[in-house]
Protein backbone atom coordinates (compact mmCIF):
# COMPACT_ATOMS: atom_id res chain seq x y z
CA UNK A 1 0.00 0.00 0.00
CA UNK A 2 1.15 3.69 0.08
CA UNK A 3 1.25 4.04 3.63
CA UNK A 4 1.40 1.93 6.93
CA UNK A 5 -2.38 1.45 7.90
CA UNK A 6 -3.67 0.37 11.10
CA UNK A 7 -7.14 -0.43 12.19
CA UNK A 8 -9.11 -0.18 13.73
CA UNK A 9 -8.76 3.58 14.23
CA UNK A 10 -10.62 3.63 17.52
CA UNK A 11 -11.42 1.63 20.22
CA UNK A 12 -12.90 2.18 22.95
CA UNK A 13 -12.58 -1.28 25.30
CA UNK A 14 -14.42 -2.13 28.69
CA UNK A 15 -11.81 -2.89 31.11
CA UNK A 16 -10.93 -6.63 31.52
CA UNK A 17 -11.68 -7.11 27.52
CA UNK A 18 -9.22 -8.19 25.29
CA UNK A 19 -8.15 -6.36 22.04
CA UNK A 20 -6.27 -6.82 19.12
CA UNK A 21 -5.22 -4.07 16.96
CA UNK A 22 -3.49 -4.69 13.56
CA UNK A 23 -1.29 -2.82 11.36
CA UNK A 24 -0.82 -3.25 7.30
CA UNK A 25 3.12 -2.10 6.47
CA UNK A 26 4.29 -0.84 3.70
CA UNK A 27 4.72 -3.33 1.32
CA UNK A 28 8.34 -4.95 1.15
CA UNK A 29 8.81 -3.20 4.43
CA UNK A 30 11.65 -5.99 6.29
CA UNK A 31 11.60 -4.17 9.45
CA UNK A 32 8.05 -3.24 11.69
CA UNK A 33 7.94 -1.54 15.21
CA UNK A 34 5.37 -1.16 17.58
CA UNK A 35 5.08 2.36 19.55
CA UNK A 36 2.78 3.66 22.57
CA UNK A 37 2.04 6.92 22.64
CA UNK A 38 0.35 8.56 25.83
CA UNK A 39 -0.91 12.29 25.44
CA UNK A 40 1.53 14.73 24.96
CA UNK A 41 4.63 12.59 25.37
CA UNK A 42 6.75 10.90 22.41
CA UNK A 43 5.95 7.54 21.26
CA UNK A 44 7.61 4.77 23.47
CA UNK A 45 8.89 1.29 21.73
CA UNK A 46 7.48 -1.73 22.47
CA UNK A 47 8.32 -4.43 20.16
CA UNK A 48 10.30 -4.88 16.92
CA UNK A 49 10.03 -7.57 13.74
CA UNK A 50 12.41 -8.13 11.01
CA UNK A 51 10.19 -10.54 8.49
CA UNK A 52 8.04 -12.61 11.18
CA UNK A 53 10.50 -12.84 13.73
CA UNK A 54 10.54 -11.15 16.76
CA UNK A 55 13.80 -9.62 17.43
CA UNK A 56 12.91 -7.79 20.04
CA UNK A 57 10.05 -7.43 22.99
CA UNK A 58 11.42 -5.78 25.60
CA UNK A 59 9.52 -2.66 25.69
CA UNK A 60 6.33 -4.76 25.97
CA UNK A 61 4.51 -3.37 29.38
CA UNK A 62 3.69 -6.39 30.85
CA UNK A 63 2.50 -10.32 30.03
CA UNK A 64 -1.14 -9.14 28.72
CA UNK A 65 0.69 -7.60 25.56
CA UNK A 66 1.57 -9.95 22.83
CA UNK A 67 2.52 -9.09 19.05
CA UNK A 68 2.55 -11.10 15.84
CA UNK A 69 3.62 -10.99 12.46
CA UNK A 70 2.98 -14.67 10.96
CA UNK A 71 4.13 -14.35 7.46
CA UNK A 72 6.33 -10.98 7.77
CA UNK A 73 3.98 -8.85 6.52
CA UNK A 74 1.13 -7.85 8.46
CA UNK A 75 1.76 -7.35 12.54
CA UNK A 76 -1.48 -7.76 15.29
CA UNK A 77 -0.77 -6.30 18.49
CA UNK A 78 -3.09 -7.78 21.56
CA UNK A 79 -3.47 -6.63 24.32
CA UNK A 80 -5.69 -9.26 27.29
CA UNK A 81 -7.41 -8.17 30.23
CA UNK A 82 -7.18 -4.41 29.21
CA UNK A 83 -6.59 -2.16 31.87
CA UNK A 84 -7.33 2.00 32.31
CA UNK A 85 -3.54 2.40 32.09
CA UNK A 86 -3.10 0.85 28.44
CA UNK A 87 -5.14 3.90 27.53
CA UNK A 88 -2.75 5.29 24.50
CA UNK A 89 -2.67 5.94 21.04
CA UNK A 90 -0.69 2.38 19.64
CA UNK A 91 1.51 3.48 16.31
CA UNK A 92 3.10 0.86 13.94
CA UNK A 93 5.95 1.86 11.95
CA UNK A 94 7.78 0.04 9.35
CA UNK A 95 11.13 0.60 7.27
CA UNK A 96 12.47 -0.96 4.48
CA UNK A 97 15.65 -2.75 5.65
CA UNK A 98 17.79 -1.96 9.03
CA UNK A 99 19.22 1.18 10.22
CA UNK A 100 19.89 4.11 8.61
CA UNK A 101 16.85 3.52 6.95
CA UNK A 102 13.35 6.08 6.69
CA UNK A 103 11.00 4.67 9.31
CA UNK A 104 7.29 5.22 8.15
CA UNK A 105 4.33 5.56 10.84
CA UNK A 106 1.00 4.61 10.09
CA UNK A 107 -1.66 7.09 11.81
CA UNK A 108 -2.13 4.51 14.91
CA UNK A 109 -4.45 3.15 16.67
CA UNK A 110 -6.46 5.33 19.46
CA UNK A 111 -7.44 2.47 22.46
CA UNK A 112 -9.37 4.09 25.36
CA UNK A 113 -10.40 1.54 28.06
CA UNK A 114 -13.32 2.24 30.87
CA UNK B 1 16.58 6.89 28.77
CA UNK B 2 14.91 9.46 26.50
CA UNK B 3 16.65 12.16 24.49
CA UNK B 4 16.24 15.16 26.20
CA UNK B 5 14.74 17.74 23.69
CA UNK B 6 14.67 21.80 23.81
CA UNK B 7 12.80 24.01 24.67
CA UNK B 8 9.48 22.39 24.94
CA UNK B 9 7.48 24.99 23.30
CA UNK B 10 7.94 27.58 20.89
CA UNK B 11 5.66 30.67 19.70
CA UNK B 12 6.49 31.93 16.47
CA UNK B 13 5.31 34.86 14.04
CA UNK B 14 5.07 33.87 9.99
CA UNK B 15 8.95 34.58 9.26
CA UNK B 16 10.31 34.00 12.24
CA UNK B 17 13.32 31.10 12.36
CA UNK B 18 13.29 28.73 15.34
CA UNK B 19 16.29 25.73 16.62
CA UNK B 20 15.06 23.15 18.15
CA UNK B 21 17.63 20.96 20.04
CA UNK B 22 18.18 16.87 20.80
CA UNK B 23 20.37 16.05 22.92
CA UNK B 24 21.26 12.39 23.78
CA UNK B 25 23.38 10.55 27.06
CA UNK B 26 23.95 7.56 24.81
CA UNK B 27 26.47 7.10 21.91
CA UNK B 28 24.42 7.36 18.74
CA UNK B 29 24.19 6.02 15.27
CA UNK B 30 21.21 8.61 13.82
CA UNK B 31 18.68 10.96 14.31
CA UNK B 32 15.49 11.27 12.87
CA UNK B 33 13.26 14.13 13.36
CA UNK B 34 9.62 13.69 12.57
CA UNK B 35 6.63 16.45 12.73
CA UNK B 36 3.21 15.49 14.57
CA UNK B 37 -0.26 17.08 14.76
CA UNK B 38 -2.77 17.02 16.37
CA UNK B 39 -3.83 12.91 15.41
CA UNK B 40 -2.03 12.22 13.07
CA UNK B 41 0.66 10.28 12.26
CA UNK B 42 4.34 11.80 12.53
CA UNK B 43 5.33 12.04 9.68
CA UNK B 44 9.07 11.66 8.64
CA UNK B 45 11.33 15.06 8.57
CA UNK B 46 14.89 14.10 8.04
CA UNK B 47 17.56 11.27 9.18
CA UNK B 48 21.43 12.23 9.88
CA UNK B 49 23.95 9.48 9.64
CA UNK B 50 26.73 10.86 10.26
CA UNK B 51 28.30 13.42 12.76
CA UNK B 52 28.65 16.34 11.54
CA UNK B 53 26.19 15.30 8.76
CA UNK B 54 23.53 18.37 7.77
CA UNK B 55 20.66 18.07 5.99
CA UNK B 56 18.16 20.37 4.02
CA UNK B 57 14.61 19.59 3.67
CA UNK B 58 13.11 23.26 1.57
CA UNK B 59 13.24 25.71 4.40
CA UNK B 60 14.40 23.17 7.18
CA UNK B 61 17.76 21.83 8.20
CA UNK B 62 19.39 19.99 10.59
CA UNK B 63 22.51 18.98 11.90
CA UNK B 64 24.34 16.31 13.69
CA UNK B 65 27.44 16.52 16.07
CA UNK B 66 28.29 13.14 17.03
CA UNK B 67 30.68 13.79 19.34
CA UNK B 68 28.27 15.70 21.89
CA UNK B 69 25.56 13.29 21.09
CA UNK B 70 23.22 16.48 20.00
CA UNK B 71 21.22 17.33 16.86
CA UNK B 72 19.30 20.26 16.16
CA UNK B 73 16.80 21.32 13.74
CA UNK B 74 16.52 24.75 11.94
CA UNK B 75 13.42 25.89 11.18
CA UNK B 76 14.03 29.18 8.66
CA UNK B 77 10.94 31.63 7.54
CA UNK B 78 7.95 29.54 9.48
CA UNK B 79 5.30 29.20 7.71
CA UNK B 80 1.43 28.27 9.72
CA UNK B 81 1.92 24.47 8.30
CA UNK B 82 4.98 23.92 10.50
CA UNK B 83 2.67 23.99 13.64
CA UNK B 84 2.68 20.82 15.25
CA UNK B 85 4.75 18.93 17.89
CA UNK B 86 8.23 17.98 16.63
CA UNK B 87 10.13 15.29 17.72
CA UNK B 88 13.69 13.41 17.65
CA UNK B 89 14.32 9.93 17.62
CA UNK B 90 17.62 8.62 18.05
CA UNK B 91 18.91 5.48 17.51
CA UNK B 92 21.79 4.07 19.72
CA UNK B 93 25.17 2.54 18.37
CA UNK B 94 24.35 -1.45 18.58
CA UNK B 95 26.57 -4.31 18.46
CA UNK B 96 25.84 -4.97 14.75
CA UNK B 97 28.88 -4.53 11.94
CA UNK B 98 29.43 -0.73 11.94
CA UNK B 99 28.01 -0.25 15.13
CA UNK B 100 24.25 -0.33 13.64
CA UNK B 101 21.48 -1.77 15.86
CA UNK B 102 18.53 -2.30 13.72
CA UNK B 103 16.43 0.93 13.77
CA UNK B 104 14.73 1.31 16.99
CA UNK B 105 14.44 4.74 17.78
CA UNK B 106 14.28 5.94 21.29
CA UNK B 107 11.95 9.60 21.14
CA UNK B 108 12.52 12.87 22.74
CA UNK B 109 9.58 14.79 24.77
CA UNK B 110 8.67 16.57 22.08
CA UNK B 111 9.08 20.57 21.36
CA UNK B 112 5.03 22.08 20.09
CA UNK B 113 6.10 24.76 17.70
CA UNK B 114 2.90 27.17 16.94
CA UNK B 115 3.13 29.64 13.66
CA UNK B 116 0.64 32.78 13.91
CA UNK B 117 -0.05 34.83 11.64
Amino acid sequence: GAGVSQSPRYKVAKRGQDVALRCDPISGHVSLFWYQQALGQGPEFLTYFQNEAQLDKSGLPSDRFFAERPEGSVSTLKIQRTQQEDSAVYLCASSLAFSGNTIYFGEGSWLTVV
Amino acid sequence: QQPVQSPQAVILREGEDAVINCSSSKALYSVHWYRQKHGEAPVFLMILLKGGEQKGHEKISASFNEKKQQSSLYLTASQLSYSGTYFCGTEERGSNAGGTSYGKLTFGQGTILTVHP
